[in-house]
């Protein structure tokens, strides 16, 4: 599938600070940006999500920006708490006219120390 | 609600085994997934179903085959397990195949092949 590259890989905050992930991806024809949480031993969850026709969407302590010209986005976290800690995935969509289907990035694991 | 089940939630296959993942959801959704999580590898799509009867081939299909008799199963079946196989792997739902719905991951299932 096509690349959806993310970074950092590890990324530890103190809780109050800010976190930001970053991701890349290559194919031109993704419109769908989805960011997931995954806990210790559980699945992924979407905690947040964004379409090709909105450049920013906020959630509360999360936002999401999308540059589709530059094929970036990024997760953005702000006052971060210790329930925060978790490793988080971006993806972008690689569908075709058979199905839906994701890419995603490595993910990132984030720990936020008290 | 139950969401996307998975079972088992642990197993340990010998090489060449074969065995079911098993995977339900009772959402009346119609696109159901298969996923496999790698570290360092993110997730990958295996296989998918836009509805009853009707599957896909998946980034890493080979050693995988699936069914969908009804809508509310989608099986993953490993014919002849090889330790390359030994992962995590997600079953997920989406109501339909439309971009951009969300999809809903199970809590997975531990494989690993010795």
């Amino acid at each position: 599938g096509e690349n959806v590259e993310q970074h950092p890989s590890t990324l530890s905050v103190q809780e109050g600070d800010s976190a930001v992930i970053k991701c890349t991806y290559s194919d031109s024809a993704s419109n769908y940006f989805p960011w997931y949480k995954q806990e210790l031993g559980k699945g992924p969850q979407l905690i947040i999500d964004i379409r090709s026709n909105v450049g920013e969407k906020k959630d509360q302590r999360i936002a999401v920006t999308l540059n589709k010209t530059a094929k970036h986005f990024s997760l953005h976290i702000t006052e971060t708490q210790p329930e925060d800690s978790a490793v988080y995935f971006c993806a972008a969509d690689a569908s075709s006219n058979s199905g839906y289907a994701l890419n995603f990035g490595k993910g990132t694991s984030l720990l936020v120390t008290p | 609600n139950a969401g996307v089940t998975q079972t088992p939630k642990f197993q340990v296959l010998k090489t060449g085994q074969s065995m079911t993942l098993q995977c339900a959801q009772d959402m009346n959704h119609e696109y159901m997934s298969w996923y496999r999580q790698d570290p360092g590898m993110g997730l990958r799509l295996i296989h998918y179903s836009v509805g009853a009867g009707i599957t896909d081939q998946g980034e890493v299909p080979n050693g995988y085959n699936v069914s969908r008799s009804t809508t509310e199963d989608f099986p993953l079946r490993l014919l002849s397990a090889a330790p390359s196989q030994t992962s995590v792997y997600f079953c997920a739902s989406s109501p339909t195949r439309r971009v951009g719905n969300t999809i809903y991951f199970g809590e997975g299932s531990w494989l690993t092949v010795v």
